[in-house]
């Protein structure tokens, strides 16, 4: 079935540190992928998507490369700040899942000043 | 600005009462998923439903059941609380396109007592 596996957290930086995520994918054909990010006490909010190989989501300074080749969608950052603390999502949805959005286990992400 | 509205942020229930979680999208989806957020455990799919009156079970439907009377809404009923069902409820909307992404609300934090 599909599956999605992300880098377990939490994910300690200091501020303008660079930040990656790693999450791979299991999928038959050719899903999208999608990087969603909750911050404290709130749902879920699209942070950056990518619907074919090669595409690269980007959103507030991240970014995200589809690979098909190595099943991968790693989150990206440059230069973190104290407002990115949040728990990141990394999710797909393929033909043969109806519809469905498969989500990773989520990644902590805790930046200090 | 589109909008999921899940009814309650918190709500406290005791063991073995019956249980609804309300959700009202305004965009005219297809699809509505129920997911519960635990910790170290992800989003796991409890129901979804692709059309007024039509549902499938998710990925741990066991305890639960769904309504979808209306497009716009979509409830999650707990037949008979237990302390085990005690976590976070997210809903989320999504039109019946592969690439587009899915809109959550805010959640519902459930405890059961």
């Amino acid at each position: 079935g599909n599956s999605v596996t992300q880098m377990e957290g939490p994910v300690t930086l200091s501020e303008e540190a660079f930040l990656t995520i790693n999450c791979t994918y299991t999928a038959t054909g050719y899903p999208s992928l999608f990087w969603y990010v909750q911050y404290p006490g709130e749902g879920l909010q699209l942070l950056l998507k990518a619907t074919k190989a090669d595409d690269k989501g980007s959103n507030k300074g991240f970014e995200a490369t589809y690979r098909k080749e190595t099943t991968s969608f790693h989150l990206e950052k440059g230069s973190v700040q104290v407002s990115d603390s949040a728990v990141y999502f990394c999710a797909l949805s393929a033909l043969s899942g109806f519809q469905k959005l498969v989500f990773g286990t989520g990644t902590r992400l805790l930046v200090s000043p | 600005d589109v909008k999921v509205t899940q009814s309650s942020r918190y709500l406290v229930k005791r063991t073995g009462e019956k249980v609804f979680l309300e959700c009202v999208q305004d965009m005219d989806h297809e699809n509505m998923f129920w997911y519960r957020q635990d910790p170290g455990l992800g989003l796991r799919l409890i129901y979804f439903s692709y059309d007024v009156k039509m549902k499938e079970k998710g990925d741990i439907p066991e305890g639960y059941s769904v309504s979808r009377e209306k497009k716009e809404r979509f409830s999650l009923i707990l037949e008979s609380a237990s302390t085990n069902q005690t976590s976070m409820y997210l809903c989320a909307s999504r039109s019946g396109h592969l690439n587009t992404e899915a809109f959550f609300g805010q959640g519902t934090r459930l405890t059961v007592v």
